[in-house]
């Protein structure tokens, strides 16, 4: 199966602070990875499909990149509302897996 | 409004079996395929299984193979997910999610519902 392996684990921002969270995959997946966010207690939330799709109705403060084993997703400024668990997904191979998880948290 | 509605959750004994429905509305159900994914409580997220627009391509994870059985009744707009020989580590929140294409390529799972929740303990 193919690991994803975001960093960091968790990161404290303050709101228009610029984000940056990486995913590795564990082999070549192209540009075949998605994007959600996540906060408590609510279903997940497609972002960025593709690598760098943004999906309809999404901010265009939300920007991701990559290709191979390397992504990145970015908030070019933190909002309140954007403070909530981020997971990367590749679709290139199943069983289609999610990396663990990017927490951001409120400085 | 695309809607995803999760039922048939609840608490069940280890080894035994539950059928977990989502009934899905705003959308050309037929025209897209249809996962199931699952989160522990306090966990991540993990896909469980697919299902492609007509059936034709069925897809599972490990820990679930053979022991689980996704459906569709496009006629019905209606997704399911037979599970059998039930174990504790299948405790999860399970989320039906759409995806953007008609297969089960996972090109992004566009809309979920708000899951129900299993509960599998003595």
């Amino acid at each position: 199966d193919i690991q994803m392996t975001p960093s960091p684990s968790s990161v404290s921002a303050s709101v228009g602070d610029r984000v940056t969270i990486t995913c590795r995959a564990s082999q070549s997946i192209s540009t075949y990875i998605n994007w959600y966010q996540q906060k408590p207690g609510r279903a997940p939330k497609l972002l960025i499909y593709a690598a760098s799709a943004l999906q309809g109705g999404v901010p265009s403060r939300f920007s991701a990149s990559g290709s191979g084993t390397n992504f990145t997703l970015t908030i070019s400024s933190l909002q309140p509302e954007d403070f909530a668990t981020y997971y990367c997904q590749q679709s290139y191979i199943s069983p289609w897996t999610f990396g663990q998880g990017t927490r951001v948290e409120i400085k | 409004e695309v809607q995803l509605v999760e039922s048939g959750g609840g608490l069940v004994q280890p080894g035994r079996s539950l059928r977990l429905s989502c009934a899905a509305s705003g959308f050309t159900f037929d025209g897209y395929g249809m996962h199931w994914v699952r989160q522990a409580p306090g966990k991540g997220l993990e896909w469980v299984s697919g299902i492609s627009w007509n059936s034709g391509n069925i897809d599972y994870a490990d820990s679930v193979q053979g022991r689980f059985t996704i459906s569709r009744d496009n006629a019905k707009n209606s997704l399911y997910l037979q599970m059998n020989s039930l174990r504790p580590d299948d405790t999860a929140l399970y989320y039906c999610a759409k995806d953007k294409r008609s297969g089960i390529a996972a090109a992004g799972f566009d809309y979920w519902g708000q899951g129900t929740l299993v509960t599998v303990s003595s």
